[in-house]
């Protein structure tokens, strides 16, 4: 059973603070997503990742940074929080290529960050 | 305007109505998704169309290429259907990252 996990269901910050979130998969996936989702405005991609070590910037990547040092793992940083940025955030994986067996995204269960 | 259009945004219905949910997008694309979202929940696929129709169970989506529009159909709705449906399109020609643009969702209520 294809699987993509979250660090943390739920987390409540402090404006300011540095704030990490994991991603992990376990279908050897070579594209990796991070996005946050809004009421009204759906899920937004922030970056995404299609090798290790590899990143690309989405379409709001202003206050985020990622990190993938392993395959299965992508993770979301915060440099300094703010409340705006308390959101959904959810992450998703696929295989890399142009095929219609390659379109589908993978999503994890989100995690709801609150900043406060 | 956005690239991917859902309506409605809103949508109440009884138990056993049939129901539509409209997508509709201005870009040329490679695959369409359906996908739902249940309440505090992560997000599943239910279908990924590049033309003509497909059925599973009580669940009917289907895709006009030419128009850029998608539909897709819950027949003898059910409370459990109650959740969040989400349109997302695959350009057409785009490099092999998979990149989805999506609507904004359709929030479903379906009451017994």
């Amino acid at each position: 059973d294809v699987k993509v996990t979250q660090s943390s269901r739920y987390l409540v910050k402090r404006t300011g603070e540095k704030v990490f979130l994991e991603c992990v998969q376990d279908m050897d996936h070579e594209n990796m997503f991070w996005y946050r989702q809004d009421p009204g405005l759906g899920l937004r991609l922030i970056y995404f990742s299609y090798d290790v070590k590899m990143k690309e910037k989405g379409d709001i990547p202003e206050g985020y940074s990622v990190s993938r040092e392993k395959k299965e793992r992508f993770s979301l940083i915060l440099e300094s929080a703010s409340t705006n940025q308390t959101s959904m955030y959810l992450c998703a994986s696929s295989l890399y290529g142009r095929g219609a067996s390659y379109n589908e995204q993978f999503f994890g269960p989100g995690t709801r960050l609150t900043v406060l | 305007k956005n690239e991917v259009e859902q309506s409605p945004q809103n949508l109440t219905a009884q138990e056993g109505e049939f129901i539509t949910i409209n997508c509709s997008y201005s870009v040329g694309i490679s695959a369409l998704h359906w996908l739902q979202q249940h309440p505090g929940g992560g997000i599943v696929s239910l279908f990924m169309l590049s033309s003509g129709k497909k059925k599973h169970g009580r669940l009917i989506a289907t895709i006009n290429i030419q128009e850029k529009h998608s539909s897709l159909h819950i027949t003898a709705s059910h409370p459990r259907d109650s959740a969040v449906y989400i349109c997302a399109v695959r350009s057409a020609g785009g490099t092999s990252y998979g990149k989805l643009t999506f609507g904004q969702g359709t929030i479903l209520t379906v009451h017994p």
